[in-house]
């Protein structure tokens, strides 16, 4: 099972302020996926890159691809306390089974 | 309508017990999955079935059994449970195997406390 590294572990910022967000691996994905994840929640998909560089915003989020397709990273601008809760990124690098990050956990307050 | 549900969404049971998590999906996708969560909130593949078919067995003991009546459903059997065996399970599935871009829709969980 390839790993994927995600920094960092925890955060806990103010509204208002900005965070990044890094996922990284040593090798190289087909495609990653950034999922958010709720307290007595499943997952749920935020995003979807797939090509080397690729930049998508999702509101205040932004996620970028590496050029080399082996790290991602997901930058909040202006954070507010709904942004709060887990943020996970996964990757499929051969097979179709999504490899996880081991997360970051994310608490804004106000 | 919930797309993927698992029950029970929380079960307490006692060491050396058997135990069985269901799962069920309408979204009409092939490939159904297991997933474990641990108390670091790591998420780690157990299993994969795609249309019926056991296609990913992950190093996961032998006492974890899943069974799929058919291919809406997923369920996971566990034996003799331990209590390491303590994590929320998550049941999630993808329209088919081969889809490496799309959405894993993922059950709200079933949370695991072995006593």
């Amino acid at each position: 099972t390839q790993l994927l590294e995600q920094s960092p572990q925890f955060l806990s910022i103010q509204e208002g302020e900005n965070l990044t967000v890094y996922c990284n691996s040593s090798s190289v994905f087909s495609s990653l996926q950034w999922y958010r994840q709720e307290p007595g929640e499943g997952p749920v998909l935020l995003v979807t890159v797939v090509t080397g560089g690729e930049v998508k915003k999702l509101k205040r989020l932004t996620f970028q691809f590496g050029d080399a397709r082996k790290d991602s990273s997901l930058h909040i601008t202006a954070a507010q306390p709904g942004d709060t809760g887990l943020y996970l990124c996964a990757g499929r690098f051969s097979g179709y089974a999504l490899n996880f990050g081991k997360g970051t956990s994310l608490l804004v307050t106000p | 309508d919930t797309a993927v549900s698992q029950t029970p969404k929380y079960l307490v049971t006692q060491m050396g017990n058997d135990k069985s998590i269901k799962c069920e999906q309408n979204l009409g996708h092939d490939t159904m999955y297991w997933y474990k969560q641990d108390s670091k909130k790591f998420l780690k593949i157990m299993f994969s079935y795609n249309n019926k078919e056991l296609i990913i067995n992950e190093t996961v003991p032998n006492r974890f059994s899943p069974k799929s009546p058919d291919k809406a459903h997923l369920n996971l059997h566990i034996n003799s449970l331990e209590l390491g065996d303590s994590a929320v399970y998550f049941c999630a599935s993808t329209p088919h195997r081969t889809s490496m871009n799309t959405e894993a829709f993922f059950g709200q969980g079933t949370r695991l406390t072995v006593v």
